[in-house]
């Protein structure tokens, strides 16, 4: 079993569109959680952390279920800049602490 | 500040030679970490620096595949003699790792292998 797993989409919503992706990791230990976006032939970025209270930045909701081992990223009001490949992150742990375990990514694009 | 680097942007070579990918990161950042991408796939990890611990190079392909970080500081992986199959965008990233493990990567632009 992988990892981490998400749904890999593609996802196509027109602007102002609210979307969510979802992601399961398989480690009940793993502590640390993110949403990193990839843009077409450019390397991941960080997009934001997860936090076990749920956090929201702007237009981006994250949110974690540890029971369920279950973490989801919500997009309100879609822009066309949104376009990317969202990838869901979690850490390793024991000795793999240091380790990020990277989903495959779930591709979103926003029409006009 | 000066994110990661790495070189050459592109690198073409031909089926059975060597190529060596060089990364330099950021500076002050303990761990260093190798991965690959293949048009249309996921990051693959390869391999993991952390200061002077033996590294994890549990996702090395195979035993073609080899990285070195000399100083704690630059790090170069290298491939020999390389198969079609290696072609891909090798990424590389840097981060400082805390002891619950929450850290963010920062990742250079890559290096883009064509093996013909």
């Amino acid at each position: 079993r992988k990892e981490v797993e998400q749904d890999p989409g593609p996802f196509n919503v027109p602007e102002g569109a609210t979307v969510a992706f979802n992601c399961t990791y398989s480690n009940s230990a793993s502590q640390s959680f993110f949403w990193y976006r990839q843009d077409c032939r450019k390397e991941p970025k960080l997009l934001m952390s997860v936090y076990s209270s749920g956090n929201e930045d702007g237009r981006f909701t994250a949110q974690l279920n540890r029971a369920s081992q279950y973490i989801s990223l919500l997009i309100r009001d879609s822009k066309l800049s949104d376009s990317a490949t969202y990838l869901c992150v979690v850490n390793g742990r024991g000795s793999t602490l240091g380790r990020l375990y990277f989903g495959r990514g779930t591709q979103l694009t926003v029409w006009p | 500040g000066a994110g990661v680097s790495q070189s050459p942007s592109n690198k073409v070579t031909e089926k059975g030679k060597d190529v060596e990918l060089r990364c330099d990161p950021i500076s002050g950042h303990t761990a260093l970490y190798w991965y690959r991408q293949s048009l249309g796939q996921g990051l693959e990890f390869l391999i993991y620096f952390q200061g002077n611990s033996a590294p994890d190079k549990s996702g090395l392909p195979s035993d073609r595949f080899s990285a070195e970080r000399t100083g704690g500081s630059v790090s170069t992986l290298t491939i020999q003699r390389t198969q079609q199959e290696d072609s891909a965008v090798y990424l590389c990233a840097s981060s400082l790792v805390h002891l619950a493990g929450g850290h963010e990567q920062f990742f250079g632009p890559g290096t883009r292998l064509t093996v013909l």
